[in-house]
């Protein structure tokens, strides 16, 4: 198994591009999310999906879009990039049972840095 | 609203010493689960430990325990003996029950230990 695995690990954009980061696993999780780590303040997250179809919103959704598609590929669109979107950006994917939560499996990252 | 304090920015240690992590978290949910992750300086985030809101009996593993006290709802989390391979940014981490895509973490304690 190859887990959760992100792709680019690092990424400059100009401000006003556009660009996707991708996200796979292939544990057969139901949940997928995304969130970006800035210094002081821990993780966030940006947006989750709870099966393939399904996404919803998490703390910092702005400027950004996802899909799913696929039940393995959980894309983040960056639509219009921001120095403020400069941050490293984690990918994790989850399992539940009944109404159980289980741990999160994280992807490496990507570095992304907008000037 | 939830939300996770771990009011320790930064500790600094000598090796051997015993450290404690604090973790205060806030819900309103009766069922909800909290983690613990282990990021070193190489930027992966490693799980440690998961622990519902209906088990309070402390966990040990090796030098790692875990002491969850829902009348303070605070997760502490103590190294006994630390180690230079313990230096690493910690976050605590909330999620509730059915809530398995979205995790609320702390700010994060970077913990360094030297030798």
């Amino acid at each position: 198994n190859a887990g959760v695995t992100q792709t680019p690990k690092f990424q400059v954009l100009k401000t006003g591009q556009s660009m996707t980061l991708q996200c796979a696993q292939d544990m057969n999780h139901e949940y997928m999310s995304w969130y970006r780590q800035d210094p002081g303040m821990g993780l966030r997250l940006i947006h989750y999906s709870v099966g393939a179809g399904i996404t919803d919103q998490g703390e910092v959704p702005n400027g950004y879009n996802v899909s799913r598609s696929t039940t393995e590929d959980f894309p983040l669109r960056l639509l219009s990039a921001a120095p403020s979107q400069t941050s490293v950006y984690f990918c994790a994917s989850s399992y539940s049972s009944g109404l159980a939560s289980y741990e999160q499996y994280f992807g490496p990252g990507t570095r992304l840095t907008v000037t | 609203a939830q939300k996770v304090t771990q009011a320790q920015t930064e500790i600094s240690v000598v090796e051997k010493e015993d450290v404690t992590l604090d973790c205060v978290y806030e819900t309103r949910d009766t069922t909800y689960y909290l983690f613990w992750y282990k990021q070193p300086p190489s930027g992966e985030l490693v799980f440690l430990i998961r622990r519902n809101s209906f088990d309070e009996q402390n966990e040990i593993s090796g030098r790692y325990s875990w002491n969850f006290q829902k009348s303070t709802s605070s997760f502490n989390f103590t190294i006994t003996a630390s180690q230079v391979v313990d230096s690493a940014v910690y976050f605590c981490a909330l999620s509730d029950g059915n809530q398995g895509g979205k995790l609320i973490f702390g700010q994060g304690t970077e913990l360094s230990v030297k030798p």
